[in-house]
C-alpha cells in the first residue's frame, strides 16, 4: 500500500519569508511518479510538478523549488520570498507507473501575511 | 486554452433529490476522473473512465453513478443525495491514465445539500 505524509497541517508566514512544506512518502513500488498540486481558496487543484523515481535531480522554477530524496523517501517543497497569492493548501500526491489512483497526503495550508 | 471545465461551479439540493454534476474537456484526453474532497480533506477517487470503460473505487457509494457519452463529456450523478455528500466534486482527466501521465483537474463543483 502507499502513502504519502504531510506531517505539516498549517504554516504561516510573513510576506517575503522561505517556507519549506515536507512530504515524506511510502511505497513498495520501484517505479512512481511524485506531484505536488496547489488548491487556492477557488478550489481548484492545479498541477506544480511531476518528478518520477529515477530522476532525483532538484528542480527550481521560479520561486519555487523542489528537493527529491530517494533515501529518505522525501519530496519537500520549497516557497522563496513568499507572497501573499501563494496562501493556498499544498498537496503532495503519489501514483505507481501502472496506476491511475493518485494517493494524496492530506494537505498542509500556507497563509501568507502582509 | 485546453482545459477542464466544470458546470455548475456551485449546486444547491435537497436532500434525497437527484443531482447531475457536469464536466467537459478539450484536451482530448482518453480517461476521466471523479474526485469528492470533503472540507480540509484530500480529495478521494470515486471512479474513472478509460474511454468507455468504467471503473469503480471499491468503497465508492451506489448512490454514485457516472456516464460519459463521449470523450469529451463526463457526468457525476447522484442519485439521492444526503447531508453526508456535501463536498466540493472535482473532475480530472489524463491522457492514458497511467501514472508516467499527469492528471489535470476542473475547477470543481460545490455540492450544498439542504
Amino acid at each position: 500500500a502507499q502513502k504519502v505524509t504531510q506531517a505539516q497541517t498549517e504554516i504561516s508566514v510573513v510576506e517575503k519569508e522561505d517556507v519549506t512544506l515536507d512530504c515524506v512518502y511510502e511505497t513498495r513500488d520501484t517505479t512512481y511518479y511524485l506531484f505536488w498540486y496547489k488548491q487556492p481558496p477557488s478550489g481548484e487543484l492545479v498541477f506544480l510538478i511531476r518528478r518520477n523515481s529515477f530522476d532525483e535531480q532538484n528542480e527550481i522554477s521560479g520561486r519555487y523549488s523542489w528537493n527529491f530524496q530517494k533515501s529518505t523517501s522525501s519530496f519537500n517543497f520549497t516557497i522563496t520570498a513568499s507572497q501573499v497569492v501563494d496562501s493556498a493548501v499544498y498537496f503532495c500526491a503519489l501514483i505507481k507507473a501502472a496506476g491511475n489512483k493518485l494517493t494524496f497526503g492530506g494537505g498542509t495550508r500556507v497563509l501568507v501575511k502582509p | 486554452d485546453a482545459m477542464v471545465i466544470q458546470n455548475p461551479r456551485y449546486q444547491v439540493t435537497q436532500f434525497g433529490k437527484p443531482v447531475t454534476l457536469s464536466c467537459s474537456q478539450t484536451l482530448n484526453h482518453n480517461v476521466m476522473y471523479w474526485y469528492q474532497q470533503k472540507s480540509s480533506q484530500a480529495p478521494k477517487l470515486l471512479f474513472h473512465y478509460y474511454d468507455k470503460d468504467f471503473n469503480n473505487e471499491a468503497d465508492t457509494p451506489d448512490n454514485f453513478q457516472s456516464r460519459r457519452p463521449n470523450t469529451s463529456f463526463c457526468f457525476l450523478d447522484i442519485r439521492s443525495p444526503g447531508l453526508g455528500d456535501a463536498a466540493m466534486y472535482l473532475c480530472a482527466t489524463s491522457g492514458s491514465g497511467e501514472g508516467t501521465d499527469t492528471q489535470y483537474f476542473g475547477p470543481g463543483t460545490r455540492l450544498t445539500v439542504l
